[in-house]
């Protein structure tokens, strides 16, 4: 199963960008990269997914590198209310259902 | 509005006792899941189900058991072969291939 590496925390400054990253050099051609987002003691919240073009909604963007083996969140303009911790997880098992979280990425916005 | 309930958010079992979560979906989804969370940690995954009447072990099934007897419902047991069982438990749902949507989670604590 294809695995996910992300930082274990991050500060950003309340109005700038935040670019969240996450390595899936194992990832296999047909499966895509989800990003979702667990604010304290609530259920996660997704986000965004992709395969292989970068995605763009009303929440954020996501790029993916043309080799597939990384991608980045960006949330253009953070919030205090984006402190949170982000999920990068890459989507496996027969069906394509299965997903495993990792430990995230604690995302920190300060004023 | 459709969504995920889960009930009871809060629950307490004395050591030895099965305990039953209940999660039901009006999303008519095909797919439901259970997450184990632990303080600090990310999400593990206990048992999925793609299809009424069929389930899978997820990483951590041991001391849980699940059916899934209509689509829109999955409950969790949490049994007495559970050594640890106090957590923070989350159910979701998606199509084939999609989002999960999570439910608010279910907090057990065992006295």
């Amino acid at each position: 199963d294809a695995k996910t590496t992300q930082p274990t925390s991050m500060d950003c400054a309340e109005g700038r960008a935040a670019n969240l990253p996450c390595n899936h050099s194992t990832i296999s051609g047909n499966e895509y990269v989800y990003w979702y987002r667990q604010i304290h003691s609530q259920g996660p919240q997704y986000i965004i997914h992709g395969l292989k073009n970068n995605e763009t909604n009303e929440m954020a963007s996501l790029i993916i590198t043309e080799d597939r083996k990384s991608s980045t969140l960006i949330l253009p303009h953070a919030t205090l209310r984006d402190t949170a911790v982000y999920y990068c997880i890459v989507r496996v098992g027969e069906y394509g259902n299965k997903l495993v979280f990792g430990a995230g990425t604690i995302l920190r916005v300060k004023s | 509005d459709g969504g995920i309930t889960q009930s009871p958010k809060y629950l307490f079992r004395k050591e030895g006792q099965n305990v039953t979560l209940s999660c039901e979906q009006n999303l008519n989804h095909d797919a439901m899941y259970w997450y184990r969370q632990d303080p600090g940690q990310g999400l593990r995954l206990i048992y999925y189900s793609q299809i009424v009447n069929d389930f899978q072990k997820g990483d951590i099934a041991e001391g849980y058991s699940v059916s899934r007897e209509k689509k829109e419902s999955f409950p969790l047991t949490v049994t007495s072969a559970q050594k640890n069982p106090t957590a923070f438990y989350l159910c979701a749902s998606s199509m084939a291939i999609g989002e999960l949507f999570f439910g608010e989670g279910s907090r057990l604590t065992v006295l």
